[in-house]
């Protein structure tokens, strides 16, 4: 049971443009949201995150909104550029601090 | 690069065998934690180690077993290796106990292939 679903497998979209990254969960205990971004051949790094306590978290050409009724976030980038062709993994985590991760969505940013 | 390493790179194996993957965390941090992508299941956590005792324990198999020592640096031993058990395996490290999800550095993993 995923308790944690990115329903994209990929995305592609034009250099300069704004790529919207979807992510939903299941478990209401979840107080905590992470990205991350992961290279091939490399682990995932860290991207950004948000507390269940906001519903945005701005850094840059990255905003990650939390619409905690729906039980979405998603991971805005803006404009986007080819570095950003990468694999994005969606986490959550509870007071146990354990990172429940999505299948990820590969995002092509093409020139 | 994290500073997390991971040995070795690509591991090729039969069925049945056992295997052990080495993880050195960065310098100065306590905490390793062990996942596990496999294709149709993302990221599992399987195990957290801090300060050379078992923190936290995820989605580890019995067959599994890992362990931290005083140098801090862990191993992940996986036994009668089955071929579901080819994926890969990513190695962890953060500073202190809490594990914030955030400040989690990832070594570059180790594809483990059963063949």
């Amino acid at each position: 049971d995923q308790q944690v679903k990115q329903n994209s497998p990929s995305l592609s979209v034009q250099e300069g443009r704004i790529s919207i990254l979807n992510c939903d969960y299941t478990n209401s205990m979840f107080d905590y949201f992470l990205w991350y971004k992961k290279y091939p051949a490399e682990g995932p790094t860290f991207l950004i995150s948000i507390s269940s306590i906001k519903d945005k978290n701005e850094d840059g050409r990255f905003t990650v909104f939390l619409n905690k009724s729906a039980k979405h976030l998603s991971l805005h980038i803006v404009p986007s550029q080819p570095g950003d062709s990468a694999v994005y993994f969606c986490a959550a985590t509870g007071n146990n601090r354990k990172l429940i991760w999505g299948l990820g969505t590969s995002l092509a940013v093409n020139p | 690069d994290s500073g997390v390493t991971q040995t070795p790179k690509h591991l090729i194996t039969a069925t049945g065998q056992r295997v052990t993957l080495r993880c050195s965390p960065r310098s100065g941090d306590l905490s390793v934690y062990w996942y596990q992508q496999s294709l149709d299941q993302g990221l599992q956590f399987l195990i957290q180690y801090y300060n050379g005792e078992e923190r936290a324990k995820g989605n580890i198999l019995e067959r599994f077993s890992a362990q931290q020592f005083p140098d801090l640096h862990s191993e992940l031993n996986l036994s009668s290796l089955e071929l579901g058990d080819s994926a890969l395996y990513f190695c962890a490290s953060s500073v202190g106990d809490r594990g914030d999800p955030d400040t989690q550095y990832f070594g570059p993993g180790t594809r483990l292939t059963v063949l």
